[in-house]
């Protein structure tokens, strides 16, 4: 089982839309859980860290963290266009930090 | 403006050229890492900087050769290098080194990158 997995293809969502991205890990002792945007050419940007189950938001962004379960997902709301991008999944555990694949997401005006 | 910067952006080299990719963090953290991206797969730690000592070289080839002069500063010595060695590589820095238990700290932030070309 991969360290952190974002299996979900492609997303494309309407305009003002809520986009949905859902992240596994394997590490039943990883602590630390963050979301990273990644424009086409550009370096991951932080856009939300959370440590505790249950939902935290900011802004348009929530981010959800079930550790039973093992799974972290970010909630974007009123998807804009500027909101296409890559969005990488990291999962902080054995002294290290370990990410996903992506998942890309297209919205659609 | 990032807090992290990296140069140079861009690098093409040869198979026996020696270059440097280097990387200063303005944000006075503790911890630096190196990374590489390639297209389609998931990044991918090289090496990992707790305040100037080498914590972790994640079995990287040794064409690739870091240097930490100072908690500020990390470098990536490059020789001989390979075609499928092109890709982003990327600086990263944080406050505290990961494994310190769930905190803001453990937070990295990236530079801009370094797009490297093998030729």
């Amino acid at each position: 089982q991969k360290e952190v997995e974002q299996n979900s293809g492609p997303l494309s969502v309407p305009e003002g839309a809520i986009a949905s991205l859902n992240c596994t890990y394997s590490d039943r002792g990883s602590q630390s859980f963050f979301w990273y945007r990644q424009y086409s050419g550009k370096s991951p940007e932080l856009i939300m860290f959370i440590y505790s189950n249950g939902d935290k938001e900011d802004g348009r962004f929530t981010a959800q963290l079930n550790k039973a379960s093992q799974y972290v997902s970010l909630l974007i709301r009123d998807s804009q266009p500027s909101d296409s991008a890559t969005y990488l999944c990291a999962v902080q555990g054995n002294n290290r930090l370990a990410f996903g694949k992506g998942n890309q997401v297209v919205v659609i005006p | 403006e990032t807090g992290v910067t990296q140069t140079p952006r861009h690098l093409v080299m040869g198979m026996t050229n020696k270059k440097s990719l280097k990387c200063e963090q303005h944000l006075g953290h503790n911890a630096m890492y190196w990374y590489k991206q390639s297209a389609k797969k998931p990044l991918e730690l090289m090496f990992v900087y707790s305040l100037e000592e080498r914590v972790e070289n994640n079995s990287v080839p040794s064409r690739f050769s870091p240097e930490c002069p100072n908690s500020s500063h990390l470098f990536l010595h490059l020789h001989t290098l390979q075609p499928e060695d092109s890709a982003l590589y990327l600086c990263a820095s944080s406050q505290d080194f990961p494994g310190a238990g769930a905190s803001s700290g453990n937070t990295i932030y990236f530079g801009e990158g370094s797009w490297l070309t093998v030729v």
